[in-house]
């Protein structure tokens, strides 16, 4: 099956800073990819995606990109705000199981004011 | 819209005993999945459920069934509990034909 895996475990950076994670997947029959973040006590929520067909996507200072080939994706986040700190988790989605999400171990962001 | 709503929010059980918790989707889904997350790690996936049958299934023993009723809200259900199933349960509702899924807050299940 498919397997994610997710670096780094933790991260801290200085409010104002940006903040990357990455993630790499074995299957190559993955072709959708979210990103969720989880704040304490509370469920994942989604905060982008991305599909197969597209190699980059923002939305305001979030965006993600997509290598197929090397089979990585990564989250990138600008300008961080002591807001963003929560736990991110990158997953992916092989299209043969429907909506299966194979999710990484997480990222513990701390952003510090 | 209330999004995807879950209940009980916290549960003690003791150990051998059953619990069943639920789960409604966000208004217009009609494909629920469950997901086991313990504390540190991502959630992994435990089965999902559409058309009241359930559609893929996870590396999880038999102990754990549910169901779906015909209003798409679910059911999971864990029989003989081990001290082990301890863990945040998440239901995540989404569209058969559209991967995005959107997550509720989660049952903290204890066994003791």
């Amino acid at each position: 099956g498919e397997n994610v895996e997710q670096h780094p475990s933790t991260l801290s950076v200085q409010e104002g800073d940006s903040a990357v994670i990455k993630c790499t997947y074995s299957d190559s029959a993955s072709n959708y990819f979210p990103w969720y973040k989880q704040e304490l006590g509370k469920g994942p929520q989604l905060i982008i995606d991305i599909r197969s067909n597209v190699g980059e996507k923002k939305d305001q200072r979030i965006a993600v990109t997509l290598n197929k080939t090397a089979k990585h994706f990564s989250l990138h986040i600008t300008e961080t705000q002591p807001e963003d700190s929560a736990v991110y988790f990158c997953a992916a989605s092989p299209s043969n199981t429907g909506n299966q999400f194979y999710f990484g171990t997480g990222t513990s962001l701390t952003v510090i004011p | 819209d209330a999004g995807v709503t879950q209940s009980p929010t916290h549960l003690i059980k003791t150990r051998g005993q059953q619990v069943t918790l639920r789960c409604s989707p966000k208004s217009g889904h009609d494909t629920v999945s469950w997901y086991q997350q313990a504390l540190g790690q991502g959630p992994q996936f435990i089965f999902q459920y559409y058309e009241e049958e359930e559609r893929q299934r996870g590396n999880f023993p038999d102990r754990f069934s549910g169901h779906q009723f015909p209003n798409y809200s679910s059911e999971l259900n864990v029989n003989a509990l081990l001290l082990g199933d301890s863990a945040l349960y998440l239901c995540a509702s989404s569209l058969v034909l559209n991967t995005e899924a959107f997550f509720g807050q989660g049952t903290r299940l204890t066994v003791v």
